[in-house]
């Protein structure tokens, strides 16, 4: 069965640090999203990404945060300067935009020390 | 108001009981309505999606949804000790717009 698969599935970084989370979503997906979730807390949007573009994002993804997709398989969210808010298990996850729902990965977990 | 509200539970029920998990939401543009399961430290599984109003079954598990009272079921009949997890409820407007999540119900079966 087609999955999301993301890497790495744990990560430790210091504060004010660069990280790159890495996705590759189901083949023949077309929208392709990044969801955070902090510890004990509700799933969170961050930003959603169509056409080589991003189509929509929220609040919480600013300036520090950025996607890409450099390839036809990989999809990656990077964190430019990380703070210890940051901390957070990172979800990819993608749909074939028909309404069925999004499959997501494992997810990152994100420590920042 | 929060968008999408969900009691967090925790529910503990024996093997074999109906379980009833429920969601309310605010939102009247919500189109889709999906059930996700998840375990602990683990990405969310799609259960279940219905468009508008009505239900949808999936052997044990049966979906609601009543869009005139904004507010969605997720029913597991013959409940099992695998069952344990927690079930987030998610919308969505349109297709491809992001899912809005509630705060997920923590299930234990007990043996």
């Amino acid at each position: 069965e087609p999955e999301v698969t993301q890497t790495p599935s744990h990560q430790v970084t210091q504060m004010g640090q660069e990280v790159i989370l890495r996705c590759v979503p189901i083949s023949n997906h077309l929208y392709f999203y990044w969801y955070r979730q902090i510890l004990g807390q509700k799933v969170e949007f961050l930003v959603s990404f169509y056409n080589n573009e991003i189509s929509e994002k929220s609040e919480i993804f600013d300036d520090q945060f950025s996607v890409e997709r450099p390839d036809g398989s990989n999809f990656t969210l990077k964190i430019r300067s990380t703070k210890l808010e940051d901390s957070a298990m990172y979800f990819c996850a993608s749909s074939g935009g028909t309404g069925d729902g999004a499959f997501f990965g494992q997810g990152t977990r994100l420590t920042v020390v | 108001q929060k968008e999408v509200e969900q009691d967090p539970g925790p529910l503990s029920v024996p093997e074999g009981a109906i379980v009833s998990l429920n969601c309310t939401y605010s939102n009247s543009a919500f189109q889709y309505f999906m059930w996700y399961r998840q375990y602990s430290r683990k990405g969310p599984e799609l259960l279940m999606y219905t468009y508008s109003s009505g239900n949808k079954e999936d052997g044990r598990f049966t979906a609601q949804v009543d869009k005139s009272s904004k507010y969605i079921s997720l029913f597991i009949r013959d409940s099992q000790p695998s069952d344990s997890a927690t079930y987030l409820c998610a919308m969505r407007v349109s297709g491809n717009t992001p899912l809005v999540f509630g705060k997920g119900t923590r299930l234990s079966v007990i043996a």
